[in-house]
């Protein structure tokens, strides 16, 4: 079993939609929680970080963490055409650690 | 301000070959980790410089070493290529841990390697 699992996808979604993304992990050490995005033949590019349980949010873009239940979320609003990418969820033990990745989402927003 | 590049962008290789990829952190980051991304996978840490010392390392084989120049650049190199070492590998950039807050991991384009 991986450390951090998440769904393929891909997830297709129209333009505006909501899209919704989520992690689960099994290491109990994580502390820190990170979502990048990956555009084709990109390297990824960090969106959102939390740190421990709670909720954060920026702009179109809303992080929540559950320690108790080990799983992350993602949720975008008014999703736009430039937001079909690939997901990433990762995660480390402190802030200078190395970063554990899950297996990304593709998402396609469509017009 | 110039942001993390690595060099080259692609490379061809046979099995049995040895590669050796090129890294150039964002201005003022002094750490550097190396990370391995299959095609359709997440990316996998290799291994983090810091100081020109090997910190941290991943679950990678002794095939896979590297180095840290004096002015923070990085070398991946990787030894009796094998048809599993294609993938594109990533380097990222970042500023020692200061116990303060989350310093963030800046990301290169990345380097496909494809071993026939």
């Amino acid at each position: 079993q991986k450390e951090v699992e998440q769904d393929p996808g891909p997830l297709s979604v129209p333009e505006g939609a909501i899209v919704s993304l989520n992690c689960t992990y099994s290491n109990s050490a994580f502390q820190y929680f990170m979502w990048y995005r990956q555009y084709s033949r990109k390297g990824p590019e960090l969106l959102m970080y939390t740190y421990s349980s709670g909720n954060k949010e920026d702009g179109r873009f809303t992080a929540q963490v559950d320690k108790s239940s080990k799983y992350i979320s993602l949720f975008i609003r008014d999703s736009q055409p430039s937001d079909s990418a690939t997901y990433l969820c990762a995660m480390a033990w402190a802030a200078g650690n190395k970063l554990t990745f899950g297996g990304g989402t593709r998402v396609l927003v469509k017009p | 301000d110039a942001g993390v590049t690595q060099s080259p962008t692609h490379l061809i290789k046979t099995r049995g070959q040895q590669v050796t990829l090129r890294c150039s952190p964002k201005s003022g980051h002094d750490t550097v980790s190396w990370y391995q991304q299959a095609l359709g996978q997440g990316p996998q840490f290799i291994f983090q410089y810091y100081e020109e010392e090997e910190r941290q390392r991943g679950n990678f084989p002794d095939r896979f070493s590297g180095h840290q120049f004096p002015n923070y650049s990085s070398e991946l190199n990787v030894n009796a290529l094998l048809l599993g070492d294609s993938a594109l590998y990533l380097c990222a950039s970042s500023l020692a841990y200061t116990g303060r807050s989350y310093n963030e991991q800046f990301f290169g384009p990345g380097t496909r390697l494809t071993v026939l």
